[in-house]
C-alpha cells in the first residue's frame, strides 16, 4: 500500500526566508505526486504536480518541488516566503496502478510566516 | 470553475444519530470521495466512487457508507454517529482523466459528536 510521509508538522519563518519542504512516499512503481495547499478558511487547492518528464515542476506563487526517484521523495521549495504563505501544505501520492487511483495524502505541515 | 458544494459548513449530532453528509458538484466528474481530515493525520480517504451506483472503500470505511444514485451528488452515512467521528470531511470530484488529474474540493463540514 502506497504512504506518504511529511516531516515537519509546524514550520515557522519570517517573510524572505526560504522554504523547503519535505516529502517521501513508499511505493515501489510508477507514481504521480502532488502539493496541495489550504490557506485560512479557504478550501484545499493544487498547488502543483508532476506527472513525467523533468522532475523539477514549477507551480503557482513561485513554488516549485523535485522529484528524486532514487530517494521516494518530492520536496516542496519556494526561495522567498511571503505572509501571504501561511497555509497549510499537504503532499500526496497516486500510484499508477493502484485500484481506483485514489490519493493518497502526508500528514501535512503548517507554516506560519511572520511579517 | 468547478463548484463543489457541500451541504453544510458545521454540523452538530448526538452520539447514535444517522448523520447525512451531502456533497454535489457541477462539472459532470465521474469519479467522486470523501475523505476526513484530521490535525497531524492529513486527509485520509473513506470511500470514493468511480461513477453512478458504483463505490469503492477507502482506507477508513469503517461507520460510513455512501451513496451515490446521480452522478452529481455523492452522500456520505454515519450509520451510528460516535464521538470519534468528530472531524472535518472533505468531498472531491476529479474527471477520469487518470491517476494525474486534479481534485476539486468543497469546503468542508466541521462534524462535531456530542
Amino acid at each position: 500500500a502506497q504512504s506518504v510521509s511529511q516531516h515537519n508538522h509546524h514550520v515557522i519563518l519570517s517573510e524572505a526566508a526560504s522554504l523547503e519542504l519535505g516529502c517521501n512516499y513508499s511505493y515501489g512503481g510508477t507514481v504521480n505526486l502532488f502539493w496541495y495547499v489550504q490557506y485560512p478558511g479557504q478550501h484545499l487547492q493544487l498547488l502543483l504536480k508532476y506527472f513525467s518528464g523533468d522532475p523539477l515542476v514549477k507551480g503557482i506563487k513561485g513554488f516549485e518541488a523535485e522529484f528524486i526517484k532514487s530517494k521516494f521523495s518530492f520536496n516542496l521549495r519556494k526561495p522567498s516566503v511571503q505572509w501571504s504563505d501561511t497555509a497549510e501544505y499537504f503532499c500526496a501520492v497516486n500510484a499508477r496502478k493502484a485500484a481506483g487511483n485514489k490519493l493518497t495524502f502526508g500528514g501535512g505541515t503548517r507554516v506560519l510566516v511572520k511579517p | 470553475d468547478v463548484k463543489v458544494t457541500q451541504s453544510s459548513r458545521y454540523l452538530v449530532k448526538r452520539t447514535g444519530e444517522k448523520v447525512f453528509l451531502e456533497c454535489v458538484q457541477d462539472m459532470d466528474h465521474e469519479n467522486m470521495f470523501w475523505y476526513r481530515q484530521d490535525p497531524g493525520l492529513g486527509l485520509r480517504l473513506i470511500y470514493f466512487s468511480y461513477d453512478v451506483k458504483m463505490k469503492e472503500k477507502g482506507d477508513i470505511p469503517e461507520g460510513y457508507s455512501v451513496s451515490r444514485e446521480k452522478k452529481e451528488r455523492f452522500s456520505l452515512i454515519l450509520e451510528s454517529a460516535s464521538t470519534n467521528q468528530t472531524s472535518m470531511y472533505l468531498c472531491a470530484s476529479r474527471h477520469p482523466g487518470g491517476a494525474g488529474e486534479k481534485l476539486f474540493f468543497g469546503s468542508g463540514t466541521q462534524l462535531s459528536v456530542l
